[in-house]
């Protein structure tokens, strides 16, 4: 089955650096690529997902890149305010599959 | 807005209870999970199902049971709690199966003692 890996675990900007959080996967049959945000005591959301026939998409301050031929995609956050401080999930999955598969998550912390 | 509602915020149960935890969906969604999450090992898959009264076991089914009866309801059960079930649950839902968002509920965090 798909393995998804994801780095780095924890992650601490300053307010306006940029963030980038790293995920590996190991299907190479993987098409769809989501991320989601966890804020505190709330389930995690989707903010960002791309499809493997482009190699990277944009939303305002949010991007992901995708590099299908070394298996891994990578999610970009600049110009970091406080509220992007949430847990970050990047997940991996087929159409045949039956769901999605979960990295284990990046604490991101933004220092004001 | 799909909403996501589990029915209980956290929960604490005794060894060999019996457990159900609850999730209703209100955008008419084919397809519902159950996750666990527990920190370091992201979002696991439980169980899933695909429509009403089917259901196919995830990544970790094992101590686990589900029931849909209800295109809208979906049920986890824990026929007989133990200490390493305490985690963090979360329910979604979806339109299909894979490539559309998951819309999740708070999640009910689970105490065995």
């Amino acid at each position: 089955g798909e393995n998804v890996e994801q780095h780095p675990s924890t992650l601490s900007v300053q307010e306006g650096d940029s963030a980038v959080i790293k995920c590996t996967y190991s299907d190479s049959a993987s098409n769809y690529f989501p991320w989601y945000k966890q804020e505190l005591g709330k389930g995690p959301q989707l903010i960002i997902d791309i499809r493997s026939n482009v190699g990277e998409k944009k939303d305002q301050r949010i991007a992901v890149t995708l590099n299908k031929t070394a298996k891994h995609f990578s999610l970009h956050i600049t110009e970091t305010q406080p509220e992007d401080s949430a847990v970050y999930f990047c997940a991996a999955a087929d159409t045949g599959r039956r769901a999605l598969t979960f990295g284990s998550g990046t604490r991101l912390q933004v220092q004001p | 807005d799909v909403k996501v509602t589990q029915s209980s915020r956290y929960l604490v149960k005794r060894t060999g209870e019996k457990v159900f935890l609850e999730c209703v969906q209100d955008m008419d969604h084919e397809n519902m999970f159950w996750y666990r999450q527990d920190p370091g090992l992201g979002l696991r898959l439980i169980y899933f199902s695909y429509d009403v009264k089917m259901k196919e076991k995830g990544d970790i089914p094992e101590g686990y049971s589900v029931s849909r009866e209800k295109k809208e309801r979906f049920s986890l059960i824990l026929e007989s709690a133990s200490t390493n079930q305490t985690s963090m649950y979360l329910c979604a839902s979806s339109l299909v199966r894979v490539n559309s968002p998951l819309h999740f509920g708070n999640g009910t965090r689970l105490t065995v003692t």
